[in-house]
């Protein structure tokens, strides 16, 4: 079946690196690749996406990269803060079909260190 | 624009009885999705409605588990003869389409004791 790996599951970071998050999905046919952050007891919240026709989208200091061929998309987070730490799921899903069946990763608990 | 409202926030029910959980979308919104998710773990698909249809209940266990979205009213997840293995974070989604983004309520924590 449908299925979305995501790696690291624990990233701890200095306040200003660079934190990176990669995904790899397995259904072809996903087009679409929303990332959310989640804060203790919070729902998730959207924080970029990015559809199969494009490589790379920039959101301020947020980027998305997606590779179709190797079936990979990453999330880049540059100059990171405190307000940064939080836990990340990327998802994947066919838009298609028309139904609605987001796979989401197992999610990445983002550290950053002030 | 109210967000996604879930209710309740926390839901404590004893092993045997009803848990019903709610769900009003956005304004303007008229698909709805649930989503389990378990301590430490991602969102698991549960199930995808339309106004008074089930579009995809694919992820939703074949006992016990039941939702629906009426015309009038919110979304209704509904778990039967609760478990403590039901206990977890149930969240809500909508979206004006389904080929939009989904925007995802606060969740509801249903702790089974």
């Amino acid at each position: 079946g449908e299925n979305v790996e995501q790696h690291p599951s624990t990233l701890s970071v200095q306040e200003g690196d660079s934190a990176v998050i990669k995904c790899t999905y397995s259904d072809s046919a996903s087009n679409y690749f929303p990332w959310y952050k989640q804060e203790l007891g919070k729902g998730p919240q959207l924080i970029i996406d990015i559809r199969s026709n494009v490589g790379e989208k920039k959101d301020q200091r947020i980027a998305v990269t997606l590779n179709k061929t190797a079936k990979h998309f990453s999330l880049h987070i540059t100059e990171t803060q405190p307000e940064d730490s939080a836990v990340y799921f990327c998802a994947a899903r066919s838009t298609d079909t028309g139904g609605f069946k987001t796979i989401f990763g197992a999610g990445t608990r983002l550290f950053v260190k002030a | 624009n109210a967000g996604v409202m879930q209710n309740p926030r926390h839901l404590v029910r004893r092993r045997g009885q009803e848990a019903r959980l709610r769900c009003s979308p956005m304004k303007g919104h008229s698909h709805v999705y649930w989503y389990r998710q378990l301590p430490e773990e991602g969102l698991k698909f549960m199930v995808y409605l339309q106004k008074e249809n089930i579009i995809d209940e694919s992820g939703m266990p074949k006992e016990r588990f039941s939702a629906e979205f009426p015309k009038e009213g919110p979304s209704i997840l509904r778990i039967q003869q609760v478990v403590r293995g039901d206990s977890a974070a149930y969240f809500c989604a909508s979206s004006p389409q389904d080929s939009s983004e989904a925007f995802f309520g606060q969740g509801t924590r249903l702790t089974v004791v």
